[in-house]
């Protein structure tokens, strides 16, 4: 089964927002495998965040990850209008399976 | 900088099979640390994974579409590609090709998450 995610978030600048993923015990709860997706309209999907909070290379510490039992949390910190966007949370699931979430619609007030 | 082009028809029968190639420049698609695969985005729905490969060849497949899935890879022409066959509307979406990054751990190798992505193929299933 898909991961859960809200439909929407939003914040006004300057604030922070935690958008959350619920999964199983199977693969949120089971493995550090959780990534963050950030997707502009008519983009591709962008990683933000993999092995539940590490941040590649020119994503702005802005941007965190955690994780607790069988939920992972994405929590966008000093909010800018570029943060606007969709963001889709992923987890391993085992034997070579990835699921991901519906996606949130963050928007920026 | 890695850049990933999706290509294939925008346009299939019902009951027809799509074909999507994802074509790979900046890098190898002959490396042990990657799989290569796609994954798909339903109109306003979130993303669905659909499989990957291994340049050697191995492949992982979505247990909801493996039945109807193919992906190969053609390391000549660092390309792979995408076949999914007895199409329905609901196979409608954006098609992206993928880069996914290789973990081996314990005897075992796998991919969790993606680190490049292509510009996305809309695909839609209509007569």
């Amino acid at each position: 089964s898909a991961l859960t995610q809200p439909p929407s978030a939003s914040g006004s600048p300057g604030q922070s927002v935690t958008i959350s993923c619920t999964g199983a015990g199977s693969d949120v709860g089971a493995y550090n495998y959780v990534s963050w997706y950030q997707q502009h309209p008519g983009k591709a999907p962008k990683l933000m965040i993999y092995e539940v909070s590490k941040r590649p290379s020119g994503v702005p510490d802005r941007f965190s990850g955690s994780k607790s039992g069988n939920t992972a949390s994405l929590t966008v910190s000093g909010l800018q209008a570029e943060d606007e966007a969709d963001y889709h949370c992923s987890s391993y699931a085992g034997s070579n399976n990835l699921l991901f979430g519906g996606g949130t619609k963050l928007t920026v007030l | 900088q890695l850049q990933l082009q999706g290509s294939g028809p925008g346009l299939v029968q019902p009951s027809e099979t799509l074909s999507l190639t994802c074509s790979v420049s900046s890098g190898s698609i002959s490396s042990s640390s990657y799989y290569w695969g796609w994954i798909r985005q339903p109109p306003r729905k979130g993303l669905e994974w659909i499989g990957n490969i291994h340049y050697s060849g191995s492949t992982y497949y979505n247990p909801s579409l493996k039945s109807r899935v193919t992906i190969s890879v053609d390391t000549s022409k660092n390309q792979f590609s995408l076949k999914l066959s007895s199409v329905t509307a609901a196979d409608t979406a954006i098609y992206y090709c993928a880069r996914f990054v290789r973990t081996c751990s314990g005897g075992s190798c796998y991919s969790h998450y993606l680190d490049y992505w292509g510009q996305g193929t809309l695909v839609t299933v209509s007569s």
